[in-house]
């Protein structure tokens, strides 16, 4: 059983400070990895992807892959309230065949207090 | 405007009474899934489909069933809703499953489903 694990959290930091949030997976074998962000009752948005090892920025958010340690992070940084929702990690490795799967991990909580 | 649609949105029902809810998206996506959320357990693949008339099991299969006669529809088929199956579900669609990298997948709005 390939496996993602998150802190569930909650997580809780100040407007304006750097959240980082932390992922790692099972299979060694993962190609592609994501993180979604889903606010209370609304369907999960692809907020990051990366697919080598590094960073990968976009505005204030920041990927970063370390396929030796399997090892996936999110940094969200100037907090804003307005990130304050479950941030899903999600690892795409092969399932056999020609099939590849999506194995989300439970989502960790973050709350960016005013 | 490119979008996932599932319909109900929200569902009360009684057990033993066959449901289902559509999904359907228009950016001509091959690969489409559903899923359920439970609290503390995350999000849980129940069927994908590959392709037209391409499906296969996800990890919780058990009490559904699908179809995929048209690349646009997916529904997910209750035939005897139990209360365990009170959850919240997603479809999901992406362009091509396979290779190296994955595309995206797009998420329907969801539906609140409550089996009483």
């Amino acid at each position: 059983q390939k496996e993602v694990e998150q802190n569930s959290g909650p997580l809780s930091v100040p407007e304006g400070a750097i959240a980082s949030l932390n992922c790692t997976y099972s299979d060694r074998g993962s190609q592609s990895f994501f993180w979604y962000r889903q606010y209370s009752g609304k369907s999960p948005e692809l907020i990051m992807s990366i697919y080598s090892n590094g960073d990968k920025e976009d505005g204030r958010f920041t990927a970063q892959l370390n396929k030796a340690s399997q090892y996936v992070s999110l940094l969200i940084r100037d907090s804003q309230p307005s990130d304050s929702a479950t941030y899903l990690c999600a690892v795409n490795g092969w399932s056999g065949g020609s099939n590849y799967k999506l194995t989300f991990g439970k989502g960790t909580l973050l709350t960016v207090n005013p | 405007e490119a979008q996932v649609t599932q319909n109900p949105r929200y569902l009360i029902t009684v057990t033993g009474k066959k449901l289902t809810v559509t999904c359907s998206q228009n950016m001509n996506h091959e690969y489409m899934s559903w899923y359920r959320q439970d609290p503390g357990l995350g999000l849980r693949q129940i069927y994908y489909s590959m392709n037209v008339e391409v499906t296969d099991k996800g990890d919780v299969p058990e009490g559904y069933k699908v179809s995929r006669k048209e690349k646009r529809n997916f529904p997910l088929i209750l035939e005897s809703p139990s209360p365990n199956q009170t959850s919240l579900y997603f479809c999901a669609s992406s362009l091509k499953r396979g290779g190296l990298t994955t595309d995206t997948q797009y998420f329907g709005p969801g539906t609140r489903l409550t089996v009483l």
